[in-house]
């Protein structure tokens, strides 16, 4: 099976700007997590979905959103880029159910985001 | 909210020493996983620890779930280069109903000189 794919690898914007991250589960995983990975914070949770639904999201502010199409492909959107968002953006899916909450997270590569 | 400490935050060993790092959670954990991620790479699942004392191993690395289910540790024995890289504990929550998201330690990056 192929694995998580994430597109653009690489990203810079500038402050203010929007930009859209694009995440491809494993072919018959449904739930998608986001990541943010910076040195000072580490890995930090954004949100998950399932089956289109938003089903967790950790504290990070109403800029940063996602949702999940029907083919479990997911998007997270940044609005109003700050320079502190310059950072490692990590998709994850795994196969769990719906009633299924502690399975392993298969990582993307990543996308690189710098804000200038 | 849910915190998980992860000590030390680097490790730099000879090559064949052992290696320790070890994961702290300020609440219970219904379990905990472990993920290494090689520079430049991404986090790859390593194992899941679900029972109270459990300890699993894989080759050289032994892992251990404590008995309150709120602190972990990984070893490694006799280190190798191949085993550079930052390994994150990572606890999911044990509050009950839905709690879909796993809290990640910081990291323990191992540096291994030949």
């Amino acid at each position: 099976k192929a694995g998580v794919t994430q597109t653009p690898r690489y990203l810079i914007k500038t402050r203010g700007q929007q930009v859209t991250l694009s995440c491809s589960p494993i072919s018959g995983h449904r739930s998608v997590s986001w990541y943010q990975q910076t040195p000072g914070q580490g890995l930090q949770f954004l949100f998950e979905y399932f089956s289109e639904t938003q089903r967790n999201k950790g504290n990070f502010p109403g800029r940063f959103s996602g949702r999940q199409f029907s083919n479990s492909r997911s998007e997270m959107n940044v609005s109003t880029l700050e320079l502190g968002d310059s950072a490692l953006y990590l998709c994850a899916s795994s196969s769990n159910g719906e009633w299924e909450i502690t399975d392993t997270q298969y990582f993307g590569p990543g996308t690189r985001l710098t804000v200038l | 909210g849910q915190q998980v400490m992860q000590i030390p935050q680097y490790q730099h060993v000879q090559e064949g020493e052992d290696f320790t790092t070890y994961c702290n959670s300020s609440t219970t954990l219904s379990n905990i996983q472990w993920y290494k991620q090689r520079p430049g790479g991404h986090p790859v699942f390593l194992i899941q620890l679900v029972k109270s004392g459990e300890v699993k191993k894989q080759k050289r690395l032994t892992f251990q779930f404590g008995e309150a289910k709120k602190n972990s540790s990984l070893h490694i024995t006799a280190t190798q280069t191949t085993d550079v890289g930052t390994y994150f504990c990572a606890g999911m929550g044990d509050s009950g109903g839905s709690n879909y998201k796993l809290t990640f330690g910081k990291g323990t990056l191992l540096t291994v000189n030949p």
